[in-house]
């Protein structure tokens, strides 16, 4: 069945800098691919969304891009900020597919350091 | 324009005993999934509710059932407590069943002793 990788458990990086969080994934590919924010004790904030035939996806400061012949996905954060400091989710919408639900990754925590 | 809501927020059982979450979706949303989220995991997807039917189903037992009333809301029940089964219990609303941006609550807190 479908796995997902999502890169180092944590991620420090500068105050303004770019993050790069990585999401790799097995088998085939996913029609759709999104990306959460999850803050302790809460739960997960949608933040994008990317079709399999989208190379790019931007939203403001937050960069989306998926590769299907690597089988992944990267999410950059341009000029991170401490409050960007987060846990980041990867999830692979797979209805309709074999899988049909929705598989997430285990989550990249990111701290931006001042 | 209220969110999902869950409740309770916490709740503490013993092995054995059955237990009963809440969710109330975005108002407009059609659709309720639930997740179960262990300590340091991303969500696991336990199934799905459109239609006041169950259309998906991740991989769980039959311990763990559910219900979605006509005003959209839902119920995660989940029998035979195990230790195991403590974990942050997720529910998520979307418009629509597919391909769609799930809104989550905040979560109930299980523990069991």
């Amino acid at each position: 069945s479908q796995k997902i990788e999502q890169n180092s458990e944590a991620l420090n990086i500068q105050e303004g800098k770019t993050a790069t969080l990585t999401c790799n994934y097995t088998n085939y590919s996913p029609a759709y691919l999104q990306w959460y924010r999850q803050d302790p004790g809460r739960g997960p904030v949608f933040l994008l969304l990317i079709r399999e035939n989208e190379k790019e996806k931007r939203k403001e400061r937050l960069k989306v891009t998926f590769d299907t012949t690597l089988k992944q996905s990267l999410f950059h954060i341009t000029a991170s900020q401490p409050a960007d400091s987060a846990t980041y989710l990867c999830a692979l919408d797979m209805f309709g597919n074999r899988d049909d639900k929705i598989i997430f990754g285990k989550g990249t925590r990111l701290h931006i350091l001042p | 324009d209220a969110g999902v809501t869950q409740s309770p927020t916490h709740l503490i059982k013993t092995r054995g005993q059955q237990v009963t979450l809440r969710c109330s979706p975005k108002s407009g949303h059609d659709t309720v999934s639930w997740y179960q989220q262990a300590l340091g995991q991303g969500p696991q997807f336990i199934f799905q509710y459109y239609e006041e039917e169950e259309r998906q189903r991740g991989n769980f037992p039959d311990r763990f059932s559910g219900h979605q009333f006509p005003n959209y809301s839902s119920e995660l029940n989940v029998n035979a407590l195990l230790l195991g089964d403590s974990a942050l219990y997720l529910c998520a609303s979307s418009l629509g069943r597919i391909n769609q941006p799930q809104h989550f609550g905040d979560g109930t807190r299980l523990s069991i002793l």
